[in-house]
C-alpha cells in the first residue's frame, strides 16, 4: 500500500457524531483523492485536491468535508448529514499532471454506524 | 463524460488456466487505461495501464492487458491463473488532458471478483 496511511482500520461510531478518517503520504504526491466502496459498486469519488489548500468536491461529496493543510494530509470528515456512512474508504494520492501517473491507495478504513 | 463497464461479477477459472476479465469504456477522447487488484480489506494495488504505443502493456504478476481503440476495449490478462490471483479487480479510465488543472479523476468500474480453483 506503498507510502499511505490510514488510521484507524476499523471505526465504529453512533448515528448523529461526525467522525474524521486519517490520511496521510510521504510520497510527495501533489494530488490526493478519497473514495467511497460499496458492495458491487465499485469505487466512488468523493473529494481530491491537487494542491495545498485546495479541494474539489468529487460525485458523493454530499455529507463529507475535508481539508487539505499540509501536503502530507488529506484528513475526511464524515458528518451526521451523510445519510449512509457505513462503508469502506480508501484515501489515495498521484503526482499531478497529466501522464496518465496512476493513484496509490493507502489501505482503507472500514467505518460502521450504528 | 467517461465511464468503464466490466460486464461479469465473477469469473472462475481452474489453476493453470488463461484467466481474462474483460473492460469496455468510454471517453470524449484519448483515454488513460488502468488495472487494480484488491484483496480482501486491503487497498488497491496497481497493476498497468495504458498512456500511448504499443496496445499490448505488460505489468506485475503476470499480468498483461491489450487496448483495442475500436473496440473501445482494455481487457486484463494472464495465461496462466495462480489460486492467489484470487481476487477483486478494477478497470479505471480518465481521459487524457493537455490542461494541467484537469487533475487526474479517475473513473472506476464495478469490480470482477476473480475465482481460481485449486
Amino acid at each position: 500500500d506503498g507510502g499511505i496511511t490510514q488510521s484507524p482500520k476499523y471505526l465504529f461510531r453512533k448515528e448523529g457524531q461526525n467522525v474524521t478518517l486519517s490520511c496521510e503520504q510521504n510520497l510527495n504526491h501533489d494530488a490526493m483523492y478519497w473514495y467511497r466502496q460499496d458492495p458491487g459498486q465499485g469505487l466512488r469519488l468523493i473529494y481530491y485536491s491537487q494542491i495545498v489548500n485546495d479541494f474539489q468536491k468529487g460525485d458523493i461529496a454530499e455529507g463529507y468535508s475535508v481539508s487539505r493543510e499540509k501536503k502530507e494530509s488529506f484528513p475526511l470528515t464524515v458528518t451526521s448529514a451523510q445519510k449512509n456512512p457505513t462503508a469502506f474508504y480508501l484515501c489515495a494520492s498521484s503526482i499531478r499532471g497529466d501522464r496518465g501517473y496512476e493513484q496509490y491507495f493507502g489501505p482503507g478504513t472500514r467505518l460502521t454506524v450504528t | 463524460a467517461q465511464s468503464v463497464a466490466q460486464p461479469e461479477d465473477q469469473v472462475n477459472v481452474a489453476e493453470g488456466n488463461p484467466l481474462t476479465v474483460k473492460c469496455t469504456y468510454s471517453v470524449s477522447g484519448n483515454p488513460y487505461l488502468f488495472w487494480y487488484v484488491q484483496y480482501p480489506n486491503r487497498g488497491l494495488q496497481f497493476l498497468l495501464k495504458y498512456i500511448t504505443g504499443d496496445n499490448l502493456v505488460k505489468g506485475s504478476y503476470g499480468f498483461e492487458a491489450e487496448f483495442n481503440k475500436s473496440q473501445t476495449s482494455f481487457h486484463l490478462k494472464k495465461p496462466s491463473a495462480l489460486v492467489s490471483d484470487s481476487a477483486l479487480y478494477f478497470c479505471a479510465v480518465r481521459v487524457a488532458s493537455m490542461i494541467k488543472a484537469a487533475g487526474n479523476k479517475l473513473t472506476f468500474g464495478g469490480g470482477t471478483r476473480v475465482l481460481v480453483k485449486p
